[in-house]
Formats: structure tokens, sequence, C-alpha cells
């Protein structure tokens, strides 16, 4: 599987923007990087996902450098309701169609 | 449009009982999942599906079996209860065979063996 590594825990005030590097250095050619978004007592719910350079949606935005072998969600201007867990997952038919959750990276935003 | 259902969303079992803990979307997606959340623990892969009769082995498959037979279902059995069993259970699809586009998560079911 391909594993991932991010920060355990960070803080940030409302109203800033948030950045969660994710290092994923053995991923594979066809590996796609994909965020998640978990809240106390739910399951995991789909933030954004990319291959490669950068991606935005209506929530957030990925960058992803030439070598693939990092990643980092972007969330602007953060609210109290952005207080959750995040994981990064690489993942694809090269490795099996399984996935990685890791331990996540527990974001508290402070008012 | 349901989404993923689970169900029961909470069960105490005692070492050694068997249950079934199921699942069920109504999305039509053909990739469907189970994982196990233990405490202050990120989700790990227990069995996975690319399809009606397909089902492998994820990281943690020891102890547990599934089965589909349906495009719709995807239940979990765990033969035989073991106290080390006991942890949040995340039923997931996804449309993507590979799995790799969105995953919808089901609401959990929350074990815990005695």
């Amino acid at each position: 599987l391909a594993k991932t590594t991010q920060p355990i825990s960070m803080d940030s005030y409302e109203g800033q923007e948030v950045n969660i590097t994710c290092s994923h250095n053995n991923i594979a050619t066809n590996d796609y990087i994909t965020w998640y978004q978990q809240f106390p007592s739910q399951g995991p719910r789909f933030i954004i996902q990319g291959y490669k350079t950068k991606v935005t949606n209506e929530v957030a935005s990925l960058f992803i450098p030439a070598d693939r072998k990092s990643s980092t969600l972007s969330l602007p201007r953060v609210s109290l309701s952005d207080t959750a867990v995040y994981y990064c997952l690489v993942g694809g038919p090269n490795t099996g169609n399984q996935f990685y959750f890791g331990t996540g990276t527990s974001l508290t935003v402070i008012p | 449009n349901a989404g993923v259902t689970q169900t029961p969303k909470f069960q105490v079992l005692k070492t050694g009982q068997s249950m079934t803990l199921q699942c069920a979307q109504d999305m039509n997606h053909e990739y469907m999942s189970w994982y196990r959340q233990d405490p202050g623990m990120g989700l790990r892969l227990i069995h996975y599906s690319v399809g009606a009769g397909i089902t492998d082995q994820g990281e943690v498959p020891n102890g547990y079996n599934v089965s589909r037979s349906t495009t719709e279902d995807f239940p979990l059995r765990l033969l035989s209860a073991a106290p080390s069993q006991t942890s949040v259970y995340f039923c997931a699809s996804s449309s993507d065979i590979t799995g790799v586009d969105e995953q919808f998560f089901g609401p959990g079911t929350r074990l815990t063996v005695l």
C-alpha cells in the first residue's frame, strides 16, 4: 500500500488559510491523491482529488508538485465548522484498489 | 436516494459470538469496501469488492468474512468475535471500480466485544 505521512495535529484561527501537507514518497504512476474530512462519530467525506499540478473546487485547493511525492490541501478562510480530521489517501489500480488512510491530521479552528 | 446505509448502529457481543454487519447502497456502485477505525486511529481496510461475486482482502482481513451476491449489499461477518475486534466499522461505495473516485461512507456501526 502507498503509505502517507501527515502532521498529527494543527491549530488555526478563524478566517485564516490552512495548509496541510501530506508526504507520499512511494506513490505509483497511476495513483491519485484524495483528501477526506471526518467529523466525530461520522464517516469520512470526500473533499478533493487530484493527479498533478493544482485542483480547486468550492471548498478547497490541492497542490501537487511535479514529482508527486507530496501534496498540500489548502482550506481558505477556515471557520469553526472546519474543525475535523483530514486524511490524505493515495491509491488506485497499482495499489490493488486499496487505500491507506493513515492517522490523519486533526485540525482545530480557534475562535 | 438513501446513499450508504449500515445496520445496526450499535452492537455489543460476547467473545466467541458471531454476527453480520449489514451494508447496502442504492447508487448502483460496483466498488464497496469495509473499514475499521480504532480510537485515535485512521481507517484500516478490511475487505473490498469490485462487483457482485468478486471480493478481496485489505490490510486487516483476519477474523472477517465477506460476500457480494448483489450489487447493492456487502455484508461483513464476524465468525467468532474477539475483544480486539471492538471498533467502529464503516462501509463505503464508489462508482469507480478502482475506488479512486469519491467513496461514499455510511454512518458506521459501533461494535463492542466483551
